[in-house]
């Protein structure tokens, strides 16, 4: 299974553009990359999907490199209501045995 | 209803009492999961339903814990002998063929 890493927290301000790594050294070959955003007394709710080079979306981006090891949510022009942590997971998009495993997840803060 | 349901959204119970967490996926969702979260903690896993297969009760903490899925229906999470350390938010998602994972507000479980 596939194991995330990423920072603790991260600071912002509000307009700002935030990018979040992710790292998932040993992500299989049918594996995809999906981001979750969690508010507080929530549960966590879809934000992007991926499996390889950029996918965009009306709330954010993801890259993903060739070796497709890590991958960086943007958030572009970041406001107070972006205040959430974003975990990344790594898993299979369809079928078969899929045991997901949330990370610690990167909490951020954005400033007015 | 069109999302996932969990009930009680709130349970508080004396220690040493069982409690049962129920949660309604999605209709057609083959997947539901399980995951407790602490207080200012991330998503622990607990157990993975997928379609007819047997589940994958890797997560659970203890004998004390236990779940069962009627089909790709409603599933009920049971903790027996409740504990102090049990309480926690559990959340409960469901996904079509381990796909985008869908989650239930959670229930707050407090053990005085």
């Amino acid at each position: 299974l596939a194991k995330t890493t990423q920072p603790i927290s991260m600071d912002s301000y509000e307009g700002q553009e935030v990018n979040i790594t992710c790292s998932h050294n040993n992500i299989a070959t049918n594996d995809y990359i999906t981001w979750y955003q969690q508010f507080p007394s929530q549960g966590p709710r879809f934000i992007i999907q991926g499996y390889k080079t950029k996918v965009t979306n009306e709330v954010a981006s993801l890259f993903i490199p060739a070796d497709r090891k890590s991958s960086t949510l943007s958030l572009p022009r970041v406001s107070l209501s972006d205040t959430a942590v974003y975990y990344c997971l790594v898993g299979a998009l369809s079928g078969g045995y899929n045991k997901l495993i949330f990370g610690a997840g990167t909490r951020l803060a954005v400033h007015p | 209803g069109a999302g996932v349901s969990q009930s009680p959204s709130n349970k508080v119970t004396e220690k040493g009492k069982d409690v049962e967490l129920r949660c309604d996926p999605i209709s057609g969702h083959t997947a539901l999961y399980w995951y407790r979260q602490r207080l200012g903690q991330g998503l622990e896993f607990l157990i993975y339903f997928q379609g007819n297969s047997a589940p994958d009760k890797s997560g659970l903490p203890s004998d004390r814990f236990s779940a069962e899925r009627t089909g790709e229906s409603v599933s009920t999470l049971t903790i027996q002998r409740t504990q102090q350390e049990d309480s926690a938010v559990y959340l409960c998602a469901s996904s079509f063929a381990g796909g985008k994972l869908f989650f239930g507000s959670g229930t707050q479980l407090s053990v005085l």
